[in-house]
């Protein structure tokens, strides 16, 4: 069974860091690709950051270099280290498995997310 | 960036009623289209992949159509627990961008 377990979430002043890690079981991490998505409070869907099985990164424009996507493939796990953190990073923070194919490409499944909240 | 474009924002419907939401990219996206939907508190699912190919395990009452830049979701005979937002998703390049949401409640 395919299960994405978040964690590292909580409370962190503007300007802190914080690394979120996303535990993956049922299946390999280094296989297709993984992906970080946010929501904030009441919003919509916001991409983040993906990361392929060839270790090729990619990160959505408004992070700015903020951001960086790792993976620990003898542990399974995917991170999320996040530098410089603003109010406006606040939201649900939630992996993704991602599936690609030459004619489909989609995340088939989610984690549970992860809260990060950014208040002094 | 692509920039997916959703209508309606929100939208209320009755049980047995048929339901569509449209979505626009900005630039043609082929059929690299996907559908989500989303329960309050929850994570989201994938309902639509490809445009029109439906997940495993979710309810032929879904569908979807379209290529190119326009798309449709279509939900036959709406459902009690078909309450929840959707989410268009466009993953024809690498930053995979998500349209606004279109909140559908049952009245």
């Amino acid at each position: 069974e395919v299960q994405l377990v978040e964690s590292g979430g909580g409370l962190i002043q503007p300007g802190g860091s914080l690394r979120l890690s996303c535990a993956a079981s049922g299946f390999t991490v280094s296989g297709d690709y993984m992906s970080w998505v946010r929501q904030a409070p009441g919003k919509g869907l916001e991409w983040v950051s993906v990361i392929y099985s060839s270790a090729t990164t990619y990160y959505a424009d408004s992070l700015k270099g903020r951001f960086t996507i790792s993976r620990d493939d003898s542990k399974n796990t995917v991170y999320l280290q996040m530098n410089s953190l603003r109010a406006e990073d606040t939201a649900v923070y939630y992996c993704a498995r991602g599936y690609s194919s030459t004619l489909a490409d989609y995340f088939d499944y989610w984690g549970q997310g992860t809260l990060v909240t950014v208040s002094s | 960036d692509i920039q997916m474009t959703q209508s309606p924002s929100s939208l209320s419907a009755s049980v047995g009623d048929r339901v569509t939401i449209t979505c626009r990219a900005s630039q043609s996206i082929t059929s690299f289209l996907n559908w989500y939907q989303q329960k309050p508190g929850k994570a989201p699912k994938l309902l639509i992949y490809a445009a029109s190919s439906l997940q495993s395990g979710v309810p032929s009452r879904f569908s979807g159509t379209g290529s190119g830049t326009d798309f449709t979701l279509t939900i036959s005979s709406l459902q009690p627990e078909d309450s929840a937002t959707y989410y268009c998703q466009q993953s024809y390049n690498t930053r995979y961008t998500f349209g606004q949401g279109t909140k559908l409640e049952i009245k």
